[in-house]
């Protein structure tokens, strides 16, 4: 595709709810991250996923939190059992290389937790 | 300690004013520096980025790497209303960000 797309854009769940967000990386780039980015803050790395390397799963802030990169390609984050605090935009990004010059973002996804 | 300090503003001046934004990181294995800008409620875009210490202009847009303080700054020169954004520093080859601050160029 032209560009990094996710889905879906806006998502409210309740309290105690799983919930998938997906993203569809620009073709052919290797690398992807997920961060999350609640109200006036910045960046909070998630996960990263280099081509067949295992994650870096670092940021991962609980273990109800997870992620998968099937086929190099297309990602799911997962968030089991959603808390309000999980409330924010969780926004995926792609780049071409480990180089990582350049990550080309996706929209973001906004959970709201009720 | 964060890898990245931003101060988060909010920052706000007048239209054709210099604007000059900072970060501070910690970690010296950092290799490429750049900057983002966001706009409200869009995924962030890459502004410009840079691998030496030094300055590199792009138009209005100026970023400047001191590697030995571990210091990077980004100025915009003659503001436009157009430029109020979040402006986030990042450093990879981990990609990491700052904070990111808020900026509004008042017309």
């Amino acid at each position: 595709g032209a560009g990094v797309s996710q889905s879906p854009s806006n998502k409210v769940t309740e309290k105690g709810k799983d919930v998938e967000l997906r993203c569809d990386p620009i073709s052919g780039h290797t690398a992807l991250y997920w961060y999350r980015q609640s109200l006036g803050q910045g960046l909070e790395f998630l996960i990263y996923f280099q081509g067949n390397s295992a994650p870096d799963k670092s940021g991962l802030p609980s273990d109800r939190f997870s992620a998968e990169r099937t086929g190099g390609s297309v990602s799911t984050l997962t968030i089991q059992r959603t808390q309000q605090e999980d409330s924010a935009v969780y926004l995926c990004a792609s780049t071409r290389d480990r180089a990582n010059t350049e990550a080309f973002f996706g929209q973001g996804t906004r959970l709201t937790v009720v | 300690q964060k890898e990245v300090e931003q101060d988060p503003g909010p920052l706000s001046v007048p239209e054709g004013a210099i604007v000059s934004l900072n970060c501070t990181y910690s970690n010296s294995a950092f290799q490429y520096f750049m900057w983002y800008r966001q706009y409200s409620r869009k995924g962030p875009e890459l502004l410009m980025y840079t691998y030496s210490s030094g300055n590199k202009e792009d138009g209005r847009f100026t970023a400047q790497v001191d590697k030995s303080s571990k210091y990077i700054s980004l100025f915009i020169r003659d503001s436009q209303p157009s430029d109020s954004a979040t402006y986030l520093c990042a450093l990879a080859q981990k990609l990491v960000f700052g904070q990111g601050t808020r900026l509004t160029i008042n017309p």
